[in-house]
């Protein structure tokens, strides 16, 4: 499979916890990005990582939010004490060109659900 | 003003027929275009790129570009049951070049 993944599909977790929410770009790709997609809302930009660093995280929430794409291993988005108000689906994508190249074109995982109890 | 309108549907249209899809953007920087379509509880799947000022076609999809009037449409000829779902406009933000900034999307009802 040569598509973006993310696992896991769905997580279920009781407020307070840490939830930790992966992805595997596509092979060859090297620029991942992380959208939420609350109920009933649009998607929306949270963070964009190349291997290593942290390029754009103008999106993402100041506190309890981080984000990670390390130079092995799948790029993590950690959300610590978690509230009900995070229960959302977390969509990673991935581009080969990233940045300001005039066509970005960027392929979705299959996203992660995740509920808060 | 929202920085992607688009509405909201749903649009319905019969099979066969011409569905056009339509959305407006207030980032004048943005210089790519992007429609994705997602099928309800499933992700994103793109469909269309476009960055030139004019019509682009590819197979059923027609993506057109009016920069001057911050315009982009999505047409879909011979319109099939299967491609009822919702039409997601996305322009590249233009002052970071990386982020898609999504509209809410249209809703497309087929009706055979």
């Amino acid at each position: 499979n040569a598509g973006v993944m993310q696992n896991p599909r769905h997580l279920v977790r009781r407020r307070g916890q840490e939830a930790r929410l992966r992805c595997s770009p596509m092979k060859g790709h090297s620029h991942v990005y992380w959208y939420r997609q609350l109920p009933e809302e649009g998607l929306k930009f949270m963070v964009y990582l190349q291997k290593e660093n942290i390029i754009d995280e103008s999106g993402m929430p100041k506190e309890r939010f981080s984000a990670e794409f390390p130079k092995e291993g799948p790029s993590i988005l950690r959300i610590q004490q978690v509230v009900r108000g995070d229960s959302a689906a977390y969509f990673c994508a991935s581009s080969h060109n990233g940045g300001r190249a005039s066509l970005n074109e960027q392929f979705f995982g299959p996203g992660t659900r995740l509920t808060v109890l | 003003q929202k920085e992607v309108e688009q509405n909201s549907g749903p649009l319905s249209v019969p099979e066969g027929a011409i569905a056009s899809l339509n959305c407006t953007y207030s980032d004048r920087v943005s210089q790519s275009f992007f429609w994705y379509r997602q099928y309800s509880g499933k992700s994103p799947e793109l469909i269309m790129s476009i960055y030139s000022n004019g019509d682009k076609e590819d197979g059923r999809f027609t993506a057109q570009l009016n920069k001057a009037s911050q315009y982009v449409s999505l047409l879909i000829r011979d319109s099939q049951p299967s491609d009822s779902a919702t039409y997601l406009c996305a322009p590249l933000r233009g002052n970071s070049g990386y982020a898609l900034n999504f509209g809410k999307g249209t809703s497309l009802l087929v009706t055979p």
